[in-house]
């Protein structure tokens, strides 16, 4: 049962335009959302988060909007570079401890 | 610098051997975890930490093992129990207690098992 869902294995932009990176949950006891970033063969790195009691929080060039009702998250990366080139993992966590699900993740590649 | 230490990086192992997987973290962080990367499948969870000498089984922790005797270690054995254990090994931590807190990953151990 994935509670966590990329349902977008890989997208592809241009480099100065907006790249949307979508995630869907099952879960409504999720009250915290994150995007971590990662490059083959390295671990992952931290973005930006959002608590559930936020609709957006914005860092720069990412911002990450949360749609609570259609239990729904997206990453915006403008404007994106070929060094964003790399794959995204939402995840999500909610309860008593800081255990964190993880979506499959989506591999963006920005083309000069 | 603070941060998280995964060695070796690369590890070749025969079927039938235990192996154990480094991790090593100085940002006195109280939680860690164990993550396993398969192609197409994102990051399933071990095992976990909250706290020194206490440890939980993750969604997929059947042949494995953890130890956790002090706060900045959390060594993971692949026994040989473990069907698949090929795999992209990753270990984190973070600031234990409710949720709330990014994890730090540390950069990965390619395990590979012939």
């Amino acid at each position: 049962d994935q509670q966590v869902k990329q349902n977008s294995p890989s997208l592809s932009v241009q480099e100065g335009r907006i790249s949307i990176l979508n995630c869907d949950y099952t879960n409504s006891m999720f009250d915290y959302f994150l995007w971590y970033k990662k490059y083959p063969a390295e671990g992952p790195t931290f973005l930006i988060s959002i608590s559930s009691i936020k609709d957006k929080n914005e860092d720069g060039r990412f911002t990450v909007f949360l749609n609570k009702s259609a239990k729904h998250l997206s990453l915006h990366i403008v404007p994106s570079q070929p060094g964003d080139s790399a794959v995204y993992f939402c995840a999500a966590n909610g309860g008593a401890t800081n255990k964190l699900i993880f979506g499959t993740g989506t591999l963006l590649a920005v083309q000069p | 610098d603070g941060g998280i230490t995964q060695s070796p990086k690369y590890l070749f192992r025969k079927e039938g051997q235990n192996v154990t997987l480094s991790c090593e973290q100085n940002l006195n962080h109280d939680a860690m975890y164990w993550y396993r990367q398969d192609p197409g499948q994102g990051l399933r969870l071990i095992y976990y930490s909250q706290i020194v000498n206490d440890f939980q089984k993750g969604d997929i922790a059947e042949g494995y093992s953890v130890s956790r005797e002090k706060k900045e270690s959390f060594p993971l054995t692949v026994t040989s129990a473990q069907k698949n254990p090929t795999a992209f090994y990753l270990c984190a931590s973070s600031i234990a207690g409710q949720g709330g807190h990014e994890q730090y990953f540390g950069p990965g151990t390619r395990l590979t098992v012939t």
